[in-house]
């Protein structure tokens, strides 16, 4: 099955710096690269997506990139701000599955300081 | 708020015995995933259901089973508990089985066996 893995485990940024959190995964099928936001005790959110047919989707501050040849896709946070301090995951799925699953990485501790 | 409630949001109980927890997905969705977040292995799939079909499958034990009823409601039911079954659980629906659409979380339901 798919394989993600994220990193950094943990990153902590100054207020108004970038932040950059990188995935790859093993399955050349996974075709939908979503990120979730978690605060803590709270439900993962769904911040942004990207599907392989784009190469880099942006809302505000945030962005995503996606290099298929090389399997990976990171997430860009810019102009940081503390409520940005949270969990994200990234994750992986395959168009048109019928498996249904999300494969989710460990997730990345971001703190954002003031 | 996403639009998925899960119902309770705690739950304290001893090893040996059985729960259930509920999950409501939003309104027009028919797919619900479950979801187990523990500290040790992240955010692990454990099964998908779909219009009242159960359509994939991850690392659910056998302990565990799961149903979606035919007002699309779904319950998660855990038997035989172990102290390594504290977690958090979340449900996720989705309008269609395909994994690569958007997946929104409820809340979540903390167990703790004691």
């Amino acid at each position: 099955g798919e394989n993600v893995e994220q990193h950094p485990s943990t990153l902590s940024v100054q207020e108004g710096d970038s932040a950059v959190i990188k995935c790859t995964y093993s399955d050349s099928a996974s075709n939908y690269f979503p990120w979730y936001k978690q605060e803590l005790g709270k439900r993962p959110q769904l911040i942004i997506d990207i599907r392989s047919n784009v190469g880099e989707k942006k809302d505000q501050r945030i962005a995503v990139t996606l290099n298929k040849t090389a399997k990976h896709f990171s997430l860009h946070i810019t102009e940081t701000q503390p409520e940005d301090s949270a969990v994200y995951f990234c994750a992986a799925s395959a168009r048109g599955s019928t498996l249904g699953r999300l494969y989710f990485g460990r997730g990345t501790q971001l703190t954002v300081w003031p | 708020d996403s639009g998925v409630t899960q119902t309770p949001k705690h739950l304290i109980t001893a090893t040996g015995q059985r729960v259930t927890l509920r999950c409501s997905p939003r309104s027009g969705d028919l797919s619900v995933y479950w979801y187990q977040q523990s500290l040790d292995q992240g955010l692990q799939f454990l099964i998908q259901y779909y219009n009242g079909e159960e359509r994939a499958k991850g690392n659910i034990l056998e302990r565990f089973s799961a149903q979606q009823f035919p007002d699309l409601h779904s319950e998660l039911n855990l038997s035989s508990l172990e102290l390594g079954d504290s977690a958090l659980y979340f449900c996720a629906s989705s309008e269609t089985p395909d994994s690569s659409y958007e997946q929104y979380f409820g809340p979540g339901t903390r167990l703790t066996v004691t």
